[in-house]
């Protein structure tokens, strides 16, 4: 069953850091492209973050650009969103996709709450 | 970065009706574009991709069509699953963008 499980999302004050997970099952992670997509309360999608199978492209969003840090581990098939300066626009439920272009596949979503 | 600009925002339509959604993008992005679906509280689903290419499993009443900088979703007849929200994405040249979306609602 091919699916994708976020995990590592709280509550964390303005500041702080995050580690979001996103752990695949099902297809060969590591012929894959990761994105992140977060949507904040009420609002619409905004993409995130990309990672490229091998790590060698990594692209972001300016408004997370410098804070947060896409990685991965294709030998545990999971890809990663270190979050750091967390601020009170980044509260949002997060998301990660397959694909290179296009999301695919989406996990259900992990919620990050930035409030002091 | 591209602005992706979606119209209308909101719709109201009946089991039955033909819907179209357009997505204007603020420049030319030749076919990188895909449209999703996304019901409240559950993850977007990839409806279209290349513009114009349906997904698999995705219902034939739903098709996607455009070039350039003008894209639109038509859905051929509502089913009452249809009733949801829709998104466009550019995948053009990162950072990828999303419209702001268009939610169909029943009249």
């Amino acid at each position: 069953q091919v699916q994708l499980v976020e995990s590592g999302g709280g509550v964390v004050q303005p500041g702080g850091s995050l580690r979001l997970s996103c752990a695949a099952s099902g297809f060969t992670f590591s012929s894959f492209g990761m994105h992140w997509v977060r949507q904040a309360p009420g609002k619409g999608l905004e993409w995130v973050a990309f990672i490229r199978s091998d790590e060698s492209n990594k692209n972001y969003a300016d408004s997370v650009k410098g804070r947060f840090t896409i990685s991965r581990d294709n030998s545990k098939n999971t890809v990663y969103l270190q979050m750091n300066s967390l601020r009170t626009e980044d509260t949002a439920v997060y998301y990660c996709g397959n694909g290179i272009y296009y999301m695919d596949i989406w996990g259900k979503g992990t919620t990050v709450t930035v409030s002091s | 970065d591209i602005q992706m600009t979606q119209s209308p925002s909101s719709v109201s339509a009946s089991v039955g009706d033909r819907v179209t959604i357009t997505c204007r993008a603020s420049q030319d992005i030749r076919v990188w574009l895909a449209w999703y679906q996304q019901k409240p509280g559950k993850a977007p689903n990839l409806l279209i991709y290349a513009a114009s290419s349906l997904q698999s499993g995705v219902p034939s009443r739903f098709s996607g069509s455009g070039s350039g900088t003008d894209f639109t979703l038509t859905i051929s007849s509502l089913q009452p699953e249809d009733f949801a929200t829709y998104y466009c994405q550019q995948a053009n040249s990162f950072p990828y963008t999303f419209g702001q979306g268009t939610k169909l609602e029943i009249k």
